[in-house]
């Protein structure tokens, strides 16, 4: 099946620094690429996403980038606020056809004010 | 929208009993999973239906682990018998089979502890 590495698992971040977390999948059909923020005690929410016919995607202070390449993908959070802080998760789809998401383990982020 | 929506939010048990949770996902999604999530683990998914039919089953541990979806607006995921290592949050999420661009939508998660 997929496996979908993500580093860090944690990150510390002055507020107003920008943020960034990896991932690689180990699929080469995977083609959807979503990343889900979840605060403590809460669920899984998503945040972004991008597909494989796109190389950078951003929405206000959040952007992803995939290098299929290399099959690597990566969050970019700038101006960080304490309300960044949570744990995110990347994933990938499992088959270019298939509907299952693989996740990675997280990266804990916490904003220092 | 009032999205997926689980039920219990807690759930307390002693071992050796029985555990259902419950699912109601967002009216008009095809698929519907079910996530297992603990600090060791991350979120592992267990099974996942399209159009109530199960598909893919292989992330269930074991035979104590089993799953309905009865018709497109409930599903059940029940522990029999249930074990202290069955304790986490299981999520449920569901989505629409023709816009994946949405992802997934989480439920709130029900907090299984079994003591």
């Amino acid at each position: 099946g997929e496996n979908v590495e993500q580093h860090p698992s944690t990150l510390s971040v002055q507020e107003g620094d920008s943020a960034v977390i990896k991932c690689t999948y180990s699929d080469s059909a995977s083609n959807y690429f979503p990343w889900y923020k979840q605060e403590l005690g809460k669920r899984p929410q998503l945040i972004i996403d991008i597909r494989s016919n796109v190389g950078e995607k951003k929405d206000q202070r959040i952007a992803v980038t995939l290098n299929k390449t290399a099959k690597h993908f990566s969050l970019h959070i700038t101006e960080t606020q304490p309300e960044d802080s949570a744990v995110y998760f990347c994933a990938a789809s499992l088959r270019s056809n298939d509907y299952k998401l693989s996740f990675g383990a997280g990266t804990t982020v916490t904003v220092r004010a | 929208d009032a999205g997926v929506i689980q039920s219990p939010r807690h759930e307390v048990t002693e071992m050796g009993q029985e555990v259902t949770l419950r699912c109601k996902p967002i009216s008009g999604h095809d698929y519907l999973f079910w996530y297992r999530q603990t600090m060791m683990r991350g979120l592992e998914l267990l099974i996942y239906f399209n159009n109530n039919v199960p598909i893919d089953d292989s992330g269930m541990p074991e035979d104590r682990f089993s799953a309905k979806m009865p018709n497109a607006s409930f599903s059940t995921l029940k522990i029999q018998p249930s074990e202290p290592r069955d304790s986490a949050v299981y999520f449920c999420a569901s989505r629409q089979g023709q816009r994946f661009q949405y992802g997934y939508t989480f439920g709130s998660g029900t907090r299984l502890t079994v003591v």
